[in-house]
């Protein structure tokens, strides 16, 4: 079936690069996202990336994609504390045609940035 | 818009006692989800619903009941509640209109199962 694997916890210091990783399983996913948690919230949509893509850039955030490894990146520039939350990283098996409204998730990462 | 609106923010039942958790959205949107989040596992799908009428099973669906009369609105039920569903619930609504499945979440109930 469907799995989603990350690690649970990452520790930078403030102005570092953090780079969170992600292993899927499914190969047919169309799309692969970060969803960002920040404490007793819930998850907001950071970045995604199509699968006939290999990076993405959004100002700080670059999304690596190795679709052979099944390996998703997300790299965050200039770290600040304002970035500690969990990232989840998602991915959804819909066709090509259109999505089915059900993603999978991996487990999220605990990001803590120190001063 | 208010976006997706959960009720109540938090629960505590005893075991075997029913209760229904509400979810809303007002943004027209044809999908709607509920997950569960515990620690260490990430966030588990337990119910969908692609459209008013349609519902489908999750990951971890035991346990759990939901309709979806309107498309506003994704009611969860728990029909016996256990200890083993203490946790922290979400609801998410999206678009259908496009491949790309961004998924806009509620608050989350934090429910505890006595």
């Amino acid at each position: 079936g469907e799995d989603v694997e990350q690690s649970l916890f990452l520790s930078v210091r403030e102005g570092d690069s953090s780079v969170i990783n992600c292993t899927y399983t499914d190969s047919s996913s169309t799309y692969l996202y970060w969803y960002k948690q920040e404490p007793g919230a819930g998850l907001q949509l950071l970045t995604y990336i199509f699968s006939n893509m290999d990076m993405k850039q959004d100002q700080r955030l670059t999304v690596l994609l190795n679709k052979k490894d099944k390996h998703l990146s997300l790299r965050i520039a200039d770290t600040q504390t304002g970035d500690s939350a969990i990232y989840f990283c998602a991915e959804s098996h819909a066709p090509i045609s259109g999505n089915t409204g059900k993603l999978i998730f991996g487990q999220g990462t605990t990001l803590q940035v120190k001063p | 818009n208010a976006g997706v609106t959960q009720t109540p923010k938090f629960q505590v039942l005893k075991t075997g006692q029913s209760m229904t958790l509400q979810c809303a959205q007002d943004m027209n949107h044809e999908y709607m989800s509920w997950y569960r989040q515990d620690p260490g596992m990430g966030l588990r799908l337990i119910h969908y619903s692609v459209g008013a009428g349609i519902t489908d099973q999750g990951e971890v669906p035991n346990g759990y009941n939901v309709s979806r009369s309107t498309t506003e609105d994704f009611p969860l039920r728990l029909l016996s509640a256990a200890p083993s569903q203490t946790s922290v619930y979400f609801c998410a609504s999206s678009y259908s209109g496009v491949a790309r499945n961004e998924q806009f979440f509620g608050p989350g109930t934090r429910l505890t199962v006595l």
